[in-house]
C-alpha cells in the first residue's frame, strides 16, 4: 500500500510564526503535492513538484513556500502564519505515468488552526 | 480555464436509496476523471476514474459513473446506498497539464 504521511494531524500557531509542514511518501513517486482544503471549496492546489528542487505555482501560493531536498519528501513552509491560512491541508503523491496509472494518494491531512 | 462543478453540496438518504451526485467540467480537451471519497477521519481516497474507453466506469464499494462526453458530465451512481457510505465525494478533472481541479466536494448522509 502506498503511504503518505504527514508530520502533524493537529497544529497550532500563532500569528507570524515561521510553519513547517513536512509530508514523505514510500512509493517512490515523482509528483507531489500541497493542497488546503476548505467547507465549501473543495481542494485548492498550493504548489506540486515534478522532481527533486522542483517546483510549480498552483492556484493559491501566495503566503506559501515549499522545498523538496529529497524524493520521497516535500515541505510546505508558511513564511508567516496569519488566520486567514487556518486550515486542512493535504498532501499527496502520484506516479508519472498518466493514463490508467494516473492517481493522487493523499495523506491524512494537518489541521492547522492559526490565532 | 478549467473548472468543476458539483451539484449538491449536502444529501441525505436513507438506507437502500439510490444515489447520484451529479458533476459537471469545464474543459474543451482529452479530460481523466475521478471521484474520490472521504470517509469520516480517514484518508480521500480514490473511488473510481476515467481515462478511455468504455464511459461507463465501475469503483469500489458498488459504485459507478458515466462519462458522457456531449454534456461534459461524470456522475456517480450507487444503486441502494448503506449507513457506511456516509462520507464527502469529490469530482475530479485532470486536462492537459500536471494539475488536476477538483469540485467543491459533496457530503452524503445516509440515514440507518
Amino acid at each position: 500500500d502506498v503511504k503518505v504521511t504527514q508530520s502533524s494531524r493537529y497544529l497550532v500557531k500563532r500569528t507570524g510564526e515561521k510553519v513547517f509542514l513536512e509530508c514523505v511518501q514510500d512509493m517512490d513517486h515523482e509528483n507531489m503535492f500541497w493542497y488546503r482544503q476548505d467547507p465549501g471549496l473543495g481542494l485548492r492546489l498550493i504548489y506540486f513538484s515534478y522532481d527533486v528542487k522542483m517546483k510549480e505555482k498552483g492556484d493559491i501560493p501566495e503566503g506559501y513556500s515549499v522545498s523538496r531536498e529529497k524524493k520521497e519528501r516535500f515541505s510546505l513552509i508558511l513564511e508567516s502564519a496569519s488566520t486567514n491560512q487556518t486550515s486542512m491541508y493535504l498532501c499527496a503523491s502520484s506516479p508519472i505515468l498518466a493514463g490508467e496509472y494516473d492517481e493522487q494518494y493523499f495523506g491524512p491531512g494537518t489541521r492547522l488552526t492559526v490565532t | 480555464a478549467q473548472s468543476v462543478s458539483q451539484h449538491n453540496h449536502h444529501v441525505i438518504l436513507s438506507e437502500a436509496a439510490s444515489l447520484e451526485l451529479g458533476c459537471n467540467y469545464s474543459y474543451g480537451g482529452t479530460v481523466n476523471l475521478f471521484w474520490y471519497v472521504q470517509y469520516p477521519g480517514q484518508h480521500l481516497q480514490l473511488l473510481l476514474k476515467y481515462f478511455s474507453g468504455d464511459p461507463l466506469v465501475k469503483g469500489i464499494k458498488g459504485f459507478e459513473a458515466e462519462f458522457i462526453k456531449s454534456k461534459f458530465s461524470f456522475n456517480l451512481r450507487k444503486p441502494s446506498v448503506q449507513w457506511s457510505d456516509t462520507a464527502e465525494y469529490f469530482c475530479a478533472v485532470k486536462g492537459g497539464g500536471f494539475k488536476t481541479i477538483f469540485g467543491a466536494g459533496t457530503r452524503l448522509f445516509v440515514k440507518a
